[in-house]
């Protein structure tokens, strides 16, 4: 069964810095890989996605991911932290098992403090 | 703006009560998901409709229903309302059969007391 891992409930980092947000997957078959972000009070909006090619997906807001085959991965990214960026941000995988759904990490809860 | 709409906003009803949300997908999307989205974060898939078929099932309750019009709007349909029904639902549209993109209305927060 396809299946998504977000291991860090929260994840803390000082405006400036870089951050990672951890995602790790299982899938059968070549895997189709997403991110959303979820700002306060709002819907989920999409970030940015990898089907094939380079390892390395650049999104929205300055976001990339990057795309680990042999560690089954995809960490979201960011070179410079702002504190805008503080939201929720969901992994999604899509399930070839059952007409393609996305299946959902639990979320990430990303604070970046000033 | 994703340009899917979601009324009401904000729905306070008790426990064994019935209540239908609407759905409005983006201008030309076929396919409409509902979401459920509990306090301690998660979200959870209840079903897909795509060009007013049912063609896929998450975690929905028997005791909930959804419908995709001919206009593509959509309805879900929560009866017999517990208090654990109480959280954020969530609609998303996309273009396409697979949901890889998919665009999220601002959500219903339903409050059961």
């Amino acid at each position: 069964a396809q299946s998504v891992a977000q291991p860090e409930d929260q994840v803390n980092v000082a405006e400036g810095n870089p951050l990672t947000v951890k995602c790790t997957y299982s899938v059968s078959g070549n895997p189709y890989l997403f991110w959303y972000v979820q700002y306060p009070n709002r819907g989920l909006q999409f970030l940015l996605k990898y089907i094939t090619g380079d390892n390395l997906v650049k999104g929205s807001y300055g976001f990339e991911a990057e795309f680990n085959k042999s560690q089954t991965s995809f960490h979201l990214k960011k070179p410079s932290a702002l504190v805008s960026d503080s939201a929720l941000y969901f992994c999604a995988v899509r399930d070839v098992d059952s007409n393609y759904q996305l299946i959902w990490g639990a979320g990430t809860k990303l604070i970046i403090k000033p | 703006d994703s340009g899917v709409t979601q009324t009401p906003k904000h729905l306070i009803t008790a426990t064994g009560q019935r209540v239908t949300l609407r759905c409005s997908p983006r201008s030309g999307d076929l396919s409409v998901y509902w979401y459920q989205q509990s306090l301690d974060q998660g979200l959870q898939f209840l079903i897909q409709y795509y060009n007013g078929e049912e063609r896929a099932k998450g975690n929905i309750l028997e005791r909930f229903s959804a419908q995709q019009f001919p206009d593509l709007h959509s309805e879900l349909n929560l009866s017999s309302l517990e208090l654990g029904d109480s959280a954020l639902y969530f609609c998303a549209s996309s273009p396409r059969l697979a949901g890889d993109e998919q665009y999220f209305g601002p959500g219903t927060r339903l409050t059961v007391t």
